[in-house]
């Protein structure tokens, strides 16, 4: 089974600041996808950004992107030019890409970090 | 915002009562999804639904049951519930296509006293 780890259960930034959130995982599969879910106080799940393994060149969107070490089985979060919107949980997650249809929806969520964006 | 609803968004029981908790979708998806979040475990998959009637165990499936009868909804049942079972409960939905996204529910807060 695979695993995800967030070493990090609390962040802190100062804003206009970047930051850069851990994740690692564990699998013995070659092909996967990893997300990264931000969960502010609304409790509302938010998909910030997404990474086929397949793919070397490391996923952007806007002011986020991430560091995808396949071998290492790392796949961190980097922030910039943090903003007081940013605060809030962020889990990384991990998705099988072996079980069909159903695996759509099948994560495994790391433990989340608490991001604090300071003014 | 996918149209996805679930109902209750909070709920407070005793333990060994039964609790439903429904998920409602407009989106026609296939695929639907219950989670559990937790701290210190980020969320995990209770439950799944590949269809109308079609459902099957996640990682966390003990003291759970399912039900899926049409489409738009899929309801999780606490049979009795216990006290490890207060948790934040989250409904979420996909489709097979091209960069298929899960879009979750706002989640259902259940306290088990």
């Amino acid at each position: 089974a695979q695993t995800v780890t967030q070493s990090q259960p609390e962040m802190s930034v100062q804003e206009a600041e970047t930051v850069t959130l851990s994740c690692t995982y564990d699998t013995s599969e070659s092909d996967y996808y990893l997300f990264w879910y931000k969960q502010p106080p609304s409790r509302q799940m938010i998909l910030v950004i997404r990474q086929e393994a397949y793919k070397q060149q490391n996923a952007t969107e806007n002011r986020f992107s991430v560091n995808f070490q396949k071998a290492a089985k790392s796949f961190s979060l980097k922030i910039s030019d943090s903003q007081l919107g940013d605060a809030a949980m962020y889990f990384c997650a991990y998705r099988s890409t072996n079980a069909g249809g159903t695996s759509y929806g099948k994560l495994t969520f790391g433990q989340g970090t608490i991001l604090t964006v300071h003014p | 915002d996918a149209g996805i609803t679930q109902s209750p968004r909070h709920k407070v029981t005793e333990t060994g009562t039964p609790v439903t908790l429904r998920c409602h979708q407009t989106e026609n998806h296939r695929y639907m999804y219950w989670y559990r979040q937790d701290p210190g475990h980020g969320l995990r998959l209770i439950h799944y639904s590949y269809g109308v009637k079609d459902t099957d165990k996640g990682e966390v499936s003990d003291g759970y049951s399912v039900s899926r009868s049409k489409t738009e909804d899929f309801l999780l049942t606490l049979e009795s519930a216990t006290s490890s079972q207060t948790s934040v409960y989250f409904c979420a939905i996909s489709e097979r296509g091209n960069n298929e996204k899960l879009f979750f529910g706002s989640g259902t807060q259940l306290s088990v006293l």
